[in-house]
Protein backbone atom coordinates (compact mmCIF):
# COMPACT_ATOMS: atom_id res chain seq x y z
CA UNK A 1 0.00 0.00 0.00
CA UNK A 2 1.50 3.17 -1.25
CA UNK A 3 1.26 6.28 1.15
CA UNK A 4 1.37 8.77 -1.70
CA UNK A 5 -0.70 7.74 -4.54
CA UNK A 6 0.74 9.61 -7.92
CA UNK A 7 -1.77 10.14 -10.97
CA UNK A 8 -1.53 9.47 -14.08
CA UNK A 9 0.44 6.44 -13.58
CA UNK A 10 1.85 6.47 -17.56
CA UNK A 11 1.81 9.65 -19.28
CA UNK A 12 3.14 9.48 -23.43
CA UNK A 13 2.78 12.90 -24.52
CA UNK A 14 3.80 15.04 -27.88
CA UNK A 15 7.20 17.77 -27.25
CA UNK A 16 5.98 21.13 -26.74
CA UNK A 17 2.35 19.91 -24.54
CA UNK A 18 1.67 20.72 -21.01
CA UNK A 19 1.30 18.34 -18.38
CA UNK A 20 0.29 17.98 -14.95
CA UNK A 21 1.43 15.16 -12.35
CA UNK A 22 -0.02 15.10 -8.97
CA UNK A 23 0.81 13.68 -5.45
CA UNK A 24 -1.82 12.63 -2.95
CA UNK A 25 -2.15 11.28 0.45
CA UNK A 26 -4.30 11.38 3.46
CA UNK A 27 -1.30 11.88 5.38
CA UNK A 28 0.38 15.48 6.53
CA UNK A 29 4.05 15.95 5.62
CA UNK A 30 6.35 18.09 6.58
CA UNK A 31 7.71 18.45 3.89
CA UNK A 32 7.15 16.92 0.26
CA UNK A 33 10.52 16.46 -2.47
CA UNK A 34 9.86 15.69 -6.33
CA UNK A 35 12.36 13.47 -7.88
CA UNK A 36 13.20 12.45 -11.34
CA UNK A 37 14.81 9.47 -12.10
CA UNK A 38 16.33 7.79 -15.33
CA UNK A 39 16.09 4.04 -15.61
CA UNK A 40 19.20 1.96 -13.73
CA UNK A 41 20.04 5.38 -11.65
CA UNK A 42 18.96 6.70 -8.41
CA UNK A 43 16.45 9.41 -8.28
CA UNK A 44 17.49 12.85 -8.93
CA UNK A 45 16.25 15.75 -6.68
CA UNK A 46 14.49 18.65 -8.50
CA UNK A 47 12.79 20.30 -5.11
CA UNK A 48 11.64 20.22 -2.01
CA UNK A 49 8.75 22.30 -1.01
CA UNK A 50 7.98 23.03 2.88
CA UNK A 51 5.22 25.30 3.50
CA UNK A 52 1.19 24.91 2.60
CA UNK A 53 0.59 26.65 -0.47
CA UNK A 54 4.01 27.18 -1.66
CA UNK A 55 4.86 27.82 -5.02
CA UNK A 56 8.22 26.78 -7.08
CA UNK A 57 9.26 27.29 -10.09
CA UNK A 58 12.36 26.10 -11.88
CA UNK A 59 12.50 26.50 -15.59
CA UNK A 60 10.04 25.57 -16.98
CA UNK A 61 8.53 23.24 -14.15
CA UNK A 62 6.15 24.58 -11.12
CA UNK A 63 5.37 22.71 -8.08
CA UNK A 64 3.06 23.24 -6.04
CA UNK A 65 1.91 22.00 -2.10
CA UNK A 66 -1.45 21.74 -0.71
CA UNK A 67 -2.64 23.96 2.17
CA UNK A 68 -3.17 21.25 3.80
CA UNK A 69 0.21 19.78 3.22
CA UNK A 70 -1.34 16.35 2.12
CA UNK A 71 -0.71 16.89 -1.91
CA UNK A 72 1.51 18.44 -4.60
CA UNK A 73 1.57 19.15 -8.19
CA UNK A 74 4.10 19.02 -10.77
CA UNK A 75 3.28 20.65 -13.96
CA UNK A 76 5.66 21.29 -16.77
CA UNK A 77 5.07 23.12 -19.81
CA UNK A 78 6.13 22.87 -23.22
CA UNK A 79 7.35 19.46 -22.12
CA UNK A 80 10.77 18.92 -24.25
CA UNK A 81 12.55 14.89 -24.81
CA UNK A 82 14.41 15.74 -22.41
CA UNK A 83 11.93 15.31 -19.31
CA UNK A 84 11.27 12.01 -20.36
CA UNK A 85 11.89 10.07 -16.52
CA UNK A 86 9.98 8.42 -14.27
CA UNK A 87 8.92 11.71 -11.68
CA UNK A 88 8.48 10.59 -7.97
CA UNK A 89 6.84 12.57 -5.26
CA UNK A 90 8.17 11.87 -1.50
CA UNK A 91 6.90 12.57 2.06
CA UNK A 92 8.49 13.35 4.58
CA UNK A 93 7.96 12.60 8.27
CA UNK A 94 7.80 15.27 11.23
CA UNK A 95 11.00 14.25 12.27
CA UNK A 96 12.44 13.95 9.33
CA UNK A 97 13.12 9.97 10.28
CA UNK A 98 11.00 8.59 7.38
CA UNK A 99 10.78 9.40 3.89
CA UNK A 100 7.89 7.81 1.57
CA UNK A 101 8.01 8.28 -1.94
CA UNK A 102 4.62 8.09 -3.99
CA UNK A 103 3.77 5.31 -6.44
CA UNK A 104 5.41 7.35 -9.46
CA UNK A 105 4.65 8.65 -12.89
CA UNK A 106 6.31 7.35 -16.06
CA UNK A 107 6.44 10.26 -18.51
CA UNK A 108 7.59 9.58 -22.22
CA UNK A 109 7.96 12.80 -24.45
CA UNK A 110 8.11 12.30 -28.15
CA UNK A 111 10.09 14.01 -30.32
CA UNK B 1 24.84 18.42 -3.50
CA UNK B 2 26.43 15.94 -1.50
CA UNK B 3 27.52 12.09 -2.80
CA UNK B 4 26.57 8.77 -1.81
CA UNK B 5 28.16 6.11 -3.33
CA UNK B 6 26.81 2.84 -3.87
CA UNK B 7 28.38 -0.16 -4.67
CA UNK B 8 28.28 -2.55 -6.46
CA UNK B 9 26.49 -1.57 -10.00
CA UNK B 10 25.05 -4.66 -9.99
CA UNK B 11 25.60 -8.37 -8.93
CA UNK B 12 24.64 -11.71 -9.76
CA UNK B 13 24.16 -14.25 -7.42
CA UNK B 14 23.58 -17.75 -7.10
CA UNK B 15 20.77 -18.78 -5.18
CA UNK B 16 21.27 -19.53 -1.45
CA UNK B 17 24.62 -17.14 -1.72
CA UNK B 18 24.23 -13.75 0.14
CA UNK B 19 25.53 -10.21 -1.01
CA UNK B 20 26.77 -7.06 0.90
CA UNK B 21 25.74 -4.16 -0.52
CA UNK B 22 27.71 -1.26 0.04
CA UNK B 23 26.36 2.96 0.73
CA UNK B 24 28.89 5.66 1.32
CA UNK B 25 28.29 9.24 1.61
CA UNK B 26 31.89 10.94 0.54
CA UNK B 27 31.86 14.75 1.35
CA UNK B 28 28.97 14.26 4.71
CA UNK B 29 28.27 12.55 7.71
CA UNK B 30 25.19 11.29 7.36
CA UNK B 31 23.36 10.33 10.50
CA UNK B 32 20.98 8.68 8.41
CA UNK B 33 20.52 6.16 5.66
CA UNK B 34 17.84 4.56 4.38
CA UNK B 35 17.67 1.63 1.80
CA UNK B 36 15.01 1.18 -0.64
CA UNK B 37 14.03 -1.55 -3.10
CA UNK B 38 12.75 -1.27 -6.32
CA UNK B 39 10.77 -3.39 -8.69
CA UNK B 40 10.62 -2.66 -12.61
CA UNK B 41 8.87 0.54 -13.71
CA UNK B 42 7.42 0.89 -9.79
CA UNK B 43 7.99 3.21 -7.19
CA UNK B 44 10.82 2.82 -4.29
CA UNK B 45 9.43 0.56 -1.29
CA UNK B 46 11.23 2.06 2.13
CA UNK B 47 13.14 -0.83 3.19
CA UNK B 48 15.00 0.16 6.65
CA UNK B 49 15.86 3.19 8.05
CA UNK B 50 19.34 2.96 10.07
CA UNK B 51 20.64 5.26 12.35
CA UNK B 52 24.47 5.48 13.09
CA UNK B 53 25.31 2.68 15.67
CA UNK B 54 21.69 2.27 16.61
CA UNK B 55 19.83 -1.06 14.97
CA UNK B 56 17.80 -0.39 12.01
CA UNK B 57 14.58 0.18 12.01
CA UNK B 58 12.43 -2.33 9.59
CA UNK B 59 9.18 -1.35 7.94
CA UNK B 60 6.82 -4.10 8.07
CA UNK B 61 6.80 -6.76 5.91
CA UNK B 62 10.97 -6.53 5.68
CA UNK B 63 12.19 -9.20 7.17
CA UNK B 64 15.55 -8.03 9.63
CA UNK B 65 16.94 -11.92 9.55
CA UNK B 66 17.05 -11.77 5.70
CA UNK B 67 18.28 -8.25 4.77
CA UNK B 68 20.67 -7.71 7.37
CA UNK B 69 21.83 -3.52 7.82
CA UNK B 70 24.65 -2.20 9.22
CA UNK B 71 25.41 1.31 9.76
CA UNK B 72 28.60 1.45 12.19
CA UNK B 73 30.02 4.58 11.02
CA UNK B 74 28.55 7.87 9.83
CA UNK B 75 29.83 7.20 6.61
CA UNK B 76 29.19 3.62 5.78
CA UNK B 77 25.95 1.47 5.48
CA UNK B 78 25.44 -1.93 4.09
CA UNK B 79 22.62 -4.37 3.05
CA UNK B 80 23.47 -7.61 3.19
CA UNK B 81 20.90 -9.76 1.58
CA UNK B 82 21.36 -13.11 2.88
CA UNK B 83 20.37 -16.87 1.55
CA UNK B 84 19.25 -14.94 -1.47
CA UNK B 85 16.44 -16.61 -3.73
CA UNK B 86 15.39 -15.56 -7.18
CA UNK B 87 12.47 -13.48 -5.78
CA UNK B 88 15.15 -11.08 -3.82
CA UNK B 89 16.10 -9.91 -7.40
CA UNK B 90 15.31 -6.55 -8.06
CA UNK B 91 17.20 -2.56 -7.93
CA UNK B 92 18.51 -1.83 -4.21
CA UNK B 93 18.54 1.93 -3.86
CA UNK B 94 20.17 3.77 -0.46
CA UNK B 95 20.05 7.28 0.33
CA UNK B 96 21.60 9.43 3.09
CA UNK B 97 20.62 12.75 4.58
CA UNK B 98 23.13 14.71 7.89
CA UNK B 99 25.73 17.12 7.71
CA UNK B 100 23.92 20.25 7.58
CA UNK B 101 22.25 19.54 4.38
CA UNK B 102 18.58 19.21 6.94
CA UNK B 103 16.36 17.18 5.41
CA UNK B 104 17.83 16.59 1.44
CA UNK B 105 18.25 13.06 0.79
CA UNK B 106 20.99 12.03 -1.29
CA UNK B 107 20.99 8.94 -3.34
CA UNK B 108 23.23 6.05 -4.64
CA UNK B 109 23.10 5.15 -7.67
CA UNK B 110 21.47 1.75 -7.11
CA UNK B 111 22.52 -2.20 -7.19
CA UNK B 112 20.63 -4.31 -9.55
CA UNK B 113 20.98 -7.84 -8.05
CA UNK B 114 19.70 -10.88 -9.98
CA UNK B 115 19.49 -13.83 -8.80
CA UNK B 116 19.92 -17.42 -10.45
Amino acid sequence: TQLLEQSPQFLSIQEGENLTVYCNSSSVFSSLQWYRQEPGEGPVLLVTVVTGGEVKKLKRLTFQFGDARKDSSLHITAAQPGDTGLYLCAGASYNFNKFYFGSGTKLNVKP
Amino acid sequence: GAVVSQHPSWVICKSGTSVKIECRSLDFQATTMFWYRQFPKQSLMLMATSNEGSKATYEQGVEKDKFLINHASLTLSTLTVTSAHPEDSSFYICSARGGGWGEKLFFGSGTQLSVL
